[in-house]
């Protein structure tokens, strides 16, 4: 499969305890996005990068939250100390970027959290 | 600020009948407009995306989508629906990053469910 991984797909947690995604982009793309999605609601960006430099973050991503990207290929998205109300399905999405065209994103299927 | 809105939360089409999904967008400048679908428990498909020329982008799956400037519009359209078809759609506009001056994240519509019907 040369999509774009996820894993795990499925993570119950206990609230206050930390949690942590992969995401396995397409090989050759050199951005990385991570988005989260609510019931109800359509994906909310998060944060992106391009090879391995964070290069923007959303007001959504609290300090809990921290996302790398080692070596410009696979990501990894910490919580810490989650909350109920982080919930939701998080997804990650790759794309090839050239000069200030992006030739489009695709999404991985998604790691559902639930914090109980 | 940048948005999408999708009016409807739900269309109800019959198999064989033509189908329409709205959406209209807010930014500034210019628009790169996307259409994603998504099924239950799984990731976004890309369906089709607009940025510059035709105004009638053609996708996946028989889907169509008309940019309409003056009306901020970017339906999507199915000359005939399948059942097959019954799932989420999102539409999406490209926005400038923050720290960057490039364009590269989505903004996403909140979704219109598509029930296709025998």
């Amino acid at each position: 499969d040369t999509g774009v991984s996820q894993d795990p797909r499925h993570k119950i947690t206990k609230r206050g305890q930390n949690v942590t995604f992969r995401c396995d982009p397409i090989s050759e793309h050199n951005r990385l996005y991570w988005y989260r999605q609510t019931l109800g609601q359509g994906p909310e960006f998060l944060t992106y990068f391009q090879n391995e430099a964070q290069l923007e973050k959303s007001r959504l991503l609290s300090d809990r939250f921290s996302a790398e990207r080692p070596k410009g290929s696979f990501s990894t998205l910490e919580i810490q100390r989650t909350e109920q109300g982080d919930s939701a399905m998080y997804l990650c999405a790759s794309s090839l970027a050239t000069g200030r065209v992006s030739h489009g994103y695709t999404f991985g299927s998604g790691t559902r959290l639930t914090v109980v | 600020a940048q948005s999408v809105a999708q009016p409807e939360d739900q269309v109800n089409v019959a198999e064989g009948n033509p189908l329409t999904v709205k959406c209209t967008y807010s930014v500034s400048g210019n628009p790169y407009l996307f259409w994603y679908v998504q099924y239950p428990n799984r990731g976004l498909q890309f369906l089709l995306k607009y940025i510059t020329g035709d105004n009638l982008v053609k996708g996946s799956y028989g889907f169509e989508a008309e940019f309409n400037k003056s009306q901020t519009s970017f339906h999507l359209k199915k000359p005939s629906a399948l059942v097959s078809d019954s799932a989420l759609y999102f539409c999406a506009v490209r926005v400038r990053g923050i720290l960057t001056g490039g364009g590269n994240k989505l903004t996403f519509g909140t979704g219109t469910q598509l029930k296709v019907e025998l």
